[in-house]
């Protein structure tokens, strides 16, 4: 299994307070994602990284922020958490693009809910 | 833009059965094609992929053929366990200008003994 970790694995909190959830591997992979899994939409993408500080916005990416200071973290926050996402949050790792080599790997997921 | 319509669940079947999910896509220039697995309680693991046309995935009895004719990747299983019970996602991810997986909406696939 890559090594792949998210922190924490549940939380409940608040409307309008801020959350962090934590991806960190250890397999060295260039690229890193954060997806949202809701009934009926699959995985979406929120926002990704292709380097330590390159990143860039997918598909749901309002609401969110993130980080990657080091190659092994990337950070998601809720600036201000809304009952809207409340989901699950999974994390996903790849180390080459193109060419065949599109396989992500993904962490074991951070269950949100948001009261 | 680029997106994989699946077969809508649930799908119920018994030991030994033969499953097959649909899946259809959309998208630009040449993408690879992904069969991704969740357990109960787990994250997604991939099952099988194809990278061109008439490639065939395979892996744990399950397969499924590249068709660009159709634009489709059907996932197949001759004969299904109660392990296989799971939600099967078909993805695609289109190249090495757009990094992202495109996932369908999962197809929950339940097997009874």
């Amino acid at each position: 299994d890559a090594g792949i970790t998210q922190s924490p694995r549940h939380k409940v909190t608040e409307t309008g307070t801020p959350v962090t959830l934590r991806c960190h591997q250890t397999e060295n992979h260039r690229y890193m994602y954060w997806y949202r899994q809701d009934p009926g939409h699959g995985l979406r993408l929120i926002h990704y990284s292709y380097g330590v500080k390159d990143t860039d916005k997918g598909e749901v990416s309002d609401g969110y922020s993130v980080s990657r200071s080091k190659t092994e973290d990337f950070l998601l926050t809720l600036e201000s958490a809304t009952s809207s996402q409340t989901s699950v949050y999974f994390c996903a790792i790849s180390e080459t693009l193109g060419q065949g080599n599109d396989e992500q790997y993904f962490g074991p997921g951070t269950r949100l809910t948001v009261t | 833009g680029d997106s994989v319509t699946q077969m809508e669940g649930p799908v119920t079947l018994s030991e030994e059965a033969f499953l097959t999910i649909n899946c259809t896509y959309t998208a630009t220039g040449y993408p690879s094609l992904f069969w991704y697995v969740q357990y109960p309680g787990e994250g997604l693991q991939l099952l099988l992929k194809a990278t061109k046309a008439d490639d065939k995935g395979s892996n744990k009895g399950f397969e499924a053929t590249y068709r660009k004719e159709t634009t489709s990747f059907h996932l197949e299983k001759g004969s299904v366990q109660v392990s296989d019970s799971a939600v099967y996602f078909c993805a695609l991810c289109s190249g090495s200008v757009d990094y992202k997986l495109s996932f369908g909406a999962g197809t929950t696939v339940t097997v009874r003994a």
